[in-house]
This record gives C-alpha cells, structure tokens and sequence, in this order.
C-alpha cells in the first residue's frame, strides 16, 4: 500500500459546482498535511495547510480525519480556472520530516 | 527577488552518461529536496538534505546522487545506473526542514534520454 493515496480522477464538473476529494494516508504518525496545486508541467504550488479543526479559504475547505487517516479538499462554486492537478502532501516527523506527495487528483471544470 | 532556479530546463542524457542537475537557492533555507515526477504521476522524493553537509535517501535514490557542500546548493547527478531517468525533476526548499512549513520549488528540469 502506498504511504498517501488519491483518487487520479479526472473529475470532471461544471462551472459553479462543488467537488470534494480525498487523500489517504498509512501511517498514523503522520503530523503535517498540506494541499498543493499543480498546473501542467509547472511546480506545484502551495494552495492551503490542513489543520486539526479544519480551515477555510475562500470557496476552498480542507478537513482533516485522524481516525479514519484521510484529508479532504472542497473546492465550492467552481471555476474554469479550478482546473488543474490538486495534490496532498503528508509529513512524518518520525521519518526525519520526509515530505510525501500523493499521486495527484485531476480536476477539470466545463463551462 | 529570492528563489529557486533550476538549470537547466531541458537536458537530453546518452545512454551511459552522468548528468548534473543544477539547484541554487538564495532563500537562506535549510532544507532542500529533489523530487521525480512522471508524466500522470505525483512527485517521488529522490534525496533531502536538512543541513549543509548532511542528505538522506527518499523513496527512490538508486541511481541519483547528491552533494550538500554550500547552504544554497543542493546539485543532483542522475548516474548511468538509473536505467529509466526519463522525467520531470524538481528542487524545493523550505526554511527549516521541520516538515510543517510551505515548499518552495524551482521551476523544474525536463530530462530525456537520445
């Protein structure tokens, strides 16, 4: 089993719509969870940290569930520039702070 | 401006060479890393380096190597042992290595093989 799973996708959704995904983990020692977006062939950017109690920015919200080892991302009344590769990045302190990306979830929002 | 630059942006290798990726960063970070990324996939973490002088194995070093001699330089060799070096590469740092701070990237290294 990989160490931080996702759903590739594409997920495909009609402008102002909401879509929401997850991103699982393995290890239950995992202490820093981020999400990042990625445009084609560019670096990824820094879209937003996951916090214990969730957080929110703008139409984007991220959940964070310890018990079940998952973060989600929601992105609400989506736009045609949403579209892009959204990927999860988990952080085990244990493991010297190594930071591990997940496969990347695809989203592609039509007029 | 303060960043991360990675040269060069495209690099084609022979069979059997090694060949050197360059990332220089003025951010005054700690931390920096290299990652792989084929094309549909996520990023695979090659090396990282908390300190100068100090690196450790990701998830997939056999065939790369690194060097941390400088704070600013984090250079990647791919060696003629990485039978499948096809890909996109990317630098990051970030200011402390504590795993809960922003990744910052250089703009990526496209590396084919003729």
């Amino acid at each position: 089993r990989k160490e931080v799973e996702q759903d590739p996708g594409p997920f495909n959704v009609p402008e102002g719509a909401t879509v929401a995904f997850n991103c699982t983990y393995s290890n239950s020692a995992s202490q820093s969870f981020f999400w990042y977006r990625q445009d084609c062939r560019k670096e990824p950017k820094l879209l937003m940290s996951v916090y214990s109690s969730g957080n929110e920015d703008g139409r984007f919200t991220a959940q964070l569930n310890r018990a079940s080892q998952y973060i989600s991302l929601l992105i609400r009344d989506s736009k045609l520039s949403d579209s892009a590769t959204y990927l999860c990045v988990v952080n085990m302190r244990a493991a010297g702070n190594k930071l591990t990306f997940g496969g990347g979830t695809r989203v592609l929002v039509k007029p | 401006d303060g960043g991360i630059t990675q040269s060069p942006k495209y690099l084609f290798r022979k069979e059997g060479q090694n060949v050197t990726l360059s990332c220089e960063q003025n951010l005054n970070h700690d931390a920096m890393y290299w990652y792989r990324q084929d094309p549909g996939q996520g990023l695979r973490l090659i090396y990282y380096s908390q300190i100068v002088n100090d690196f450790q194995k990701g998830d997939i070093a056999e065939g790369y190597s690194v060097s941390r001699e400088k704070k600013e330089s984090f250079p990647l060799t791919v060696t003629s042992a990485q039978k499948n070096p096809t890909a996109f590469y990317l630098c990051a740092s970030t200011v402390s290595g504590q795993g809960n701070e922003k990744l910052f990237f250089g703009s990526g290294t496209q590396l084919s093989v003729l």
